[in-house]
Order: C-alpha cells, then structure tokens, then sequence
C-alpha cells in the first residue's frame, strides 16, 4: 500500500504570497489532518477533514485554510504568508471511522518564507 | 487548557533501559498515543494507551495512569537507531490531537 505522499516537498515563498500544499492519503483512509511543525512550537495541529468536512480545527488564524475531496486528497491553503509561516507542514492520513486512530505521517513540506 | 509536557532531552547508552515520562493536562481524553521521529522525518505510531495500564510492544512498552495524566515510554536494549525524537500525543475528542514538545533521545555507544 502506498504512504502518504504531500506535494511540493520544497517551497519558498515571499511575504504576502499565498501557497497551497497537497496531501494524498492512504487508499481507504478518509481522515486527514494537517499539523505545523517549528523547533520553537513543536507539532501544532491546523485541522482536520473526513469526508470533506472539516471535523476539527486548531488555534490557527483564518489565513490558514483547507479543504478535502470526494477522493479524500486534501490541500491546505495559506494567505498573506508571515516569516512566522516558515515552517515543516505534515499531513496525516487514518481510516478516521470510529475514534481516535494511529495516524500516517507524510514526508512534509518544507515552507520557507522570506 | 491543553498542555503536555516531557522531558527535553535524554541520553543513555547503547543496551541499557530508558524510560520517558509524559504529563498531560486536556479538556477531553481519548487516549494517548507515542510517535518516534527520526530527523528529518515523518513520525511514525509507536503505541497507543486508552486505557490504564501496561502495552508492550517489542522492546517498546507505554504506560498510562488516566487518574494521574502521566505515561511512560519504556525503551528496552535500547540501538544505536533508537536515536530520535519521541512525541507523546493525547487525542482529546475525536481525531484532535495534541502533541507534547517532544523528548529528543540520543544513545551513546
């Protein structure tokens, strides 16, 4: 079975711009959620989709957004980017059906922001 | 609020026992979950604790007391590979996670 896959794996950005990242989970697996990592905060969690809904959401401004599609791919979307944005962004895939689940890290996206 | 704390670093030597505590206070509990991550890499599940007690898994083994918001992770003939970073990670309600700062372990020949 292929492992999450998340696309660009690199990126660098100007302030202001805006990104979006992809995220493709786990064949079957229809919970997706997307996490900021930084040295200084460590793995913060943005929000979550299943079934194209968004389930839950984190602490994040709305400048962060997200959606899912009826295949269960996920982007996430940032706007107006800040050099605080510079972060590895992961997404993480589980069948997501009933209760709290292991969760499948992708690789990440490495945003740079300047 | 939500707050998971763990020791920032720890060092021990190649075939020993180490043992990462985790404390956690969060509005809801659903279990708690440890993530081993190598640098530059994804995490990846460790084990998963709901409820009170011992799992053991390999030379991995987690402990929780609910009562008191405390887990362990018990790493046994600890290898040179074993090096990484440990996420303690308490799902609150349904599929919200929070992670712990993270225990960065190195192991010593």
């Amino acid at each position: 079975k292929a492992g999450v896959t998340q696309t660009p794996r690199y990126l660098i950005k100007t302030r202001g711009q805006q990104v979006t990242l992809s995220c493709s989970p786990i064949s079957g697996h229809r919970s997706v959620s997307w996490y900021q990592q930084t040295p200084g905060q460590g793995l913060q969690f943005l929000f979550e989709y299943f079934s194209e809904t968004q389930r839950n959401k984190g602490n994040f401004p709305g400048r962060f957004s997200g959606r899912q599609f009826s295949n269960s791919r996920s982007e996430m979307n940032v706007s107006t980017l800040e050099l605080g944005d510079s972060a590895l962004y992961l997404c993480a895939s589980s069948p997501g059906t009933s209760g709290p689940m292991e969760q499948y890290f992708g690789p990440g996206t490495r945003l740079t922001v300047t | 609020g939500q707050n998971i704390d763990q020791p920032t670093e720890m060092t021990a030597t190649e075939g020993a026992i180490v043992q990462i505590n985790c404390t956690y206070q969060t509005s809801g509990f659903n279990g708690l979950f440890w993530y081993q991550q190598h640098a530059g890499e994804a995490p990846t599940f460790l084990s998963y604790n709901v409820l009170d007690g011992l799992e053991e898994k390999g030379r991995f083994s987690s402990f929780l007391s609910r009562s008191k918001g405390y887990s362990y992770l018990l790493l046994k003939e600890l290898q040179m590979k074993d090096s990484a970073s440990y996420l303690c990670a308490v799902a609150d309600y349904g599929q919200n996670f929070v992670f712990g700062p993270g225990t960065r372990l190195s192991v010593l020949p």
